[in-house]
């Protein structure tokens, strides 16, 4: 089946630092979305993406679906304790199939 | 506007039980889907509802899990029988639609198989 390749895995990075992550795939997307998840619960929708090239902000976080349609980039500016947590991209493909990412870990270093 | 509602929160059962997990999506949501989440590992589609009718089922485990959505809003996935590696936090989650599909999840269930 179709699977996504997020990078890095694990990061570190001082509060107020920012942040960049990103979502690969070898299909061809036509959305990606964005979720942030905390230790217990679900995760959380941050950013959702539905033409190639856009750009989106919510806040801090800012996304941009890849002009290939095959990647997308998550962006966290001025990092604070609270952005802990794993990030995980989700992509659906024409055939309406959705997909998680293996999530981005995020620690961030008071 | 309420959010996506799932019971119970943890559940832990012998292997070779039976465990049902119940779901209810966001009022007006017509697709609704269930996930499985393996510890480190991203949630991994089992079934995907629009309305009460199946849309994806193609990573469902057949031969023991079953998931039904009688009047297209409740929902109750089943297990039976459980083995050991079906421990796992079970998400749900509800999409206005297919085209416009930001996903909403609940809190999960987290199984325990011993």
């Amino acid at each position: 089946g179709q699977q996504l390749n997020q990078s890095p895995q694990s990061m570190f990075i001082q509060e107020g630092e920012d942040v960049s992550m990103n979502c690969t795939s070898s299909s061809i997307f036509n959305t990606w979305l964005w979720y942030k998840q905390d230790p217990g619960e679900g995760p959380v929708l941050l950013i959702a993406l539905y033409k190639a090239g856009e750009l989106t902000s919510n806040g801090r976080l800012t996304a941009q679906f890849g002009i290939t349609r095959k990647d997308s980039f998550l962006n966290i500016s001025a990092s604070i304790p609270s952005d802990v947590g794993i990030y995980f991209c989700a992509g659906q493909d024409y055939g309406q199939n959705f997909v998680f990412g293996p999530g981005t870990r995020l620690s961030v270093l008071p | 506007e309420a959010g996506v509602a799932q019971s119970p929160r943890y559940k832990i059962i012998e292997k070779r039980q039976s465990v049902a997990f119940w779901c209810n999506p966001i009022s007006g949501h017509a697709t609704l889907y269930w996930y499985q989440q393996i510890l480190g590992q991203g949630p991994k589609l089992l079934i995907q509802f629009q309305n009460n009718g199946v849309v994806d089922d193609s990573q469902l485990p057949k031969d023991r899990f079953s998931a039904e959505r009688l009047k297209g809003v409740d929902s109750t996935l089943k297990i039976q029988p459980a083995k050991l590696e079906d421990s796992a936090v079970y998400l749900c989650a509800s999409s206005r639609g297919q085209v416009y599909n930001e996903q909403f999840f609940g809190p999960g269930t987290r199984l325990t198989v011993l």
